[in-house]
């Protein structure tokens, strides 16, 4: 499994753009890159999942270099409501192979 | 689908006694995941299922905790005897092979005094 580094925590304010950078050096060639957000007393839910270049969705980008080492998980205009831990996750495709192994988490206090 | 299902979502018990704990997954899903939460340790992957087989129970902590899945709609995770340590949040996943995301239930918070 291909293990993760993000920083512990993050500061931000209301309004502002939140980047969060993932390293993951031994990324293999079958492997996605996926984040997970969680809200204090609930399970971890799905943000987004990326492979390679860019990726968009309602919540967030995610944007994956060409050599795929990192990932940073863009959350654009954060509000108090984005207070949360992010996970950053690497890992086959499915997760047939029971990779869903979490780290420590980016914890993001958004401020107002 | 009313999404993964887990009971009781709060559980007190005495050290010493057993708990169970009950996950129900996402019908359909064939892989099963339970979690263990604490400030102190994050989040622990416990035990995983494929199809209703443990596939890898490495991060289970002791022979005091065991998991089954009798069937596809039901999984159990056990600890016999508690102990105050395992006062923790216990989450349940449950995925389809293929799938791009994992769903969690809402946890069952455990406390052993």
């Amino acid at each position: 499994l291909a293990k993760t580094t993000q920083p512990i925590s993050m500061d931000s304010y209301e309004g502002q753009e939140v980047n969060i950078t993932c390293s993951h050096n031994n990324i293999a060639t079958n492997d996605y890159i996926t984040w997970y957000q969680q809200f204090p007393s609930q399970g971890p839910r799905f943000i987004i999942q990326g492979y390679k270049t860019k990726v968009t969705n309602e919540v967030a980008s995610l944007f994956i270099p060409a050599d795929r080492k990192s990932s940073t998980l863009s959350l654009p205009r954060v509000s108090l409501s984005d207070t949360a831990v992010y996970y950053c996750l690497v890992g086959a495709w499915g997760g047939s192979q029971g990779n869903l192994i979490f780290g420590k988490g980016t914890k993001l206090s958004v401020k107002p | 689908d009313a999404g993964v299902i887990q009971s009781p979502r709060h559980e007190v018990t005495e050290m010493g006694q057993e708990v169970t704990l009950r996950c129900k997954p996402i019908s359909g899903h064939n892989s099963l995941f339970w979690y263990r939460q604490t400030m102190m340790r994050g989040l622990e992957l416990l035990i995983y299922f494929n199809n209703n087989v443990p596939i890898d129970d490495s991060g289970m902590p002791e022979d005091r905790f065991s998991a089954k899945m009798p069937n596809a709609s039901f999984s159990t995770l056990k600890i016999q005897p508690s102990e105050p340590r395992d006062s923790a949040v216990y989450f349940c996943a449950s995925w389809s092979t293929g799938a791009v995301q994992a769903f969690f239930g809402q946890g069952t918070r455990l406390t052993v005094v």
